[in-house]
């Protein structure tokens, strides 16, 4: 998954912490997105940006929060953390003509 | 709205034999359509994709999909199945900013 970077790998909050899951790609691309995996349930949109300082939401925006100050950094926020979010987070960037996407290794995270 | 199915959880299949992993999609006007495999704890890797032109499709690994307009489908194919091919293997289809994903069948190759 060369040219995103996302981290941390592994992470466990309590309930109602907060935190940020850090996505940054060296490619220069404007599109980034954030997914998260469910079993069953394939991959689903939770935000997406088209360029700094444009964002917008996915399927399943509640709970999260994005920003985009730079082309490089897309970082997905936790404000509350709930046990619904327990799940594995993919950030990936859209590659130019025909829409091909490349995804990080992604974050799994455990909410107790 | 756009909308991909995997009817299938799970395919098994011999190692040696022939595969096909299903896939149907609901999207407004000319789809553009994926197929991603994801290893343990790894992340998705790209395998081919469909923009337009010739309904087959071929892609990394040997797999190769088959676009069909009228029955609204996708499906991977491989003609001889390896141990190594056992994974999961995601479906999507992208319109405007939005790529979504069907819910995954696990492929079993077995020797």
């Amino acid at each position: 998954n060369a040219g995103v970077t996302q981290t941390p790998k592994f992470q466990v909050l309590k309930t109602g912490q907060s935190m940020t899951l850090q996505c940054a790609q060296d490619m220069n691309h404007e599109y980034m997105s954030w997914y998260r995996q469910d079993p069953g349930m394939g991959l689903r949109l939770i935000h997406y940006s088209v360029g700094a300082g444009i964002t917008d939401q996915g399927e399943v925006p509640n709970g999260y929060n994005v920003s985009r100050s730079t082309t490089e950094d897309f970082p997905l926020r936790l404000l509350s953390a709930a046990p619904s979010q327990t799940s594995v987070y993919f950030c990936a960037i859209r590659t130019g003509g025909g829409y091909g996407y490349t995804f990080g290794s992604g974050t799994r995270l455990t909410v107790v | 709205a756009q909308s991909v199915a995997q009817p299938e959880d799970q395919v098994n299949v011999a190692e040696g034999n022939p595969l096909t992993v299903k896939c149907t999609y609901s999207v407004s006007g000319n789809p553009y359509l994926f197929w991603y495999v994801q290893y343990p704890n790894r992340g998705l890797q790209f395998l081919l994709k469909y923009i337009t032109g010739d309904n087959l499709v071929k892609g990394s690994y040997g797999f190769e999909a088959e676009f069909n307009k009228s029955q609204t489908s996708f499906h991977l194919k491989k003609p001889s199945a390896l141990v190594s091919d056992s994974a999961l293997y995601f479906c999507a289809s992208n319109a405007g900013n939005m790529l979504t994903f069907g819910g995954g069948t696990r492929l079993m190759v077995k020797p």
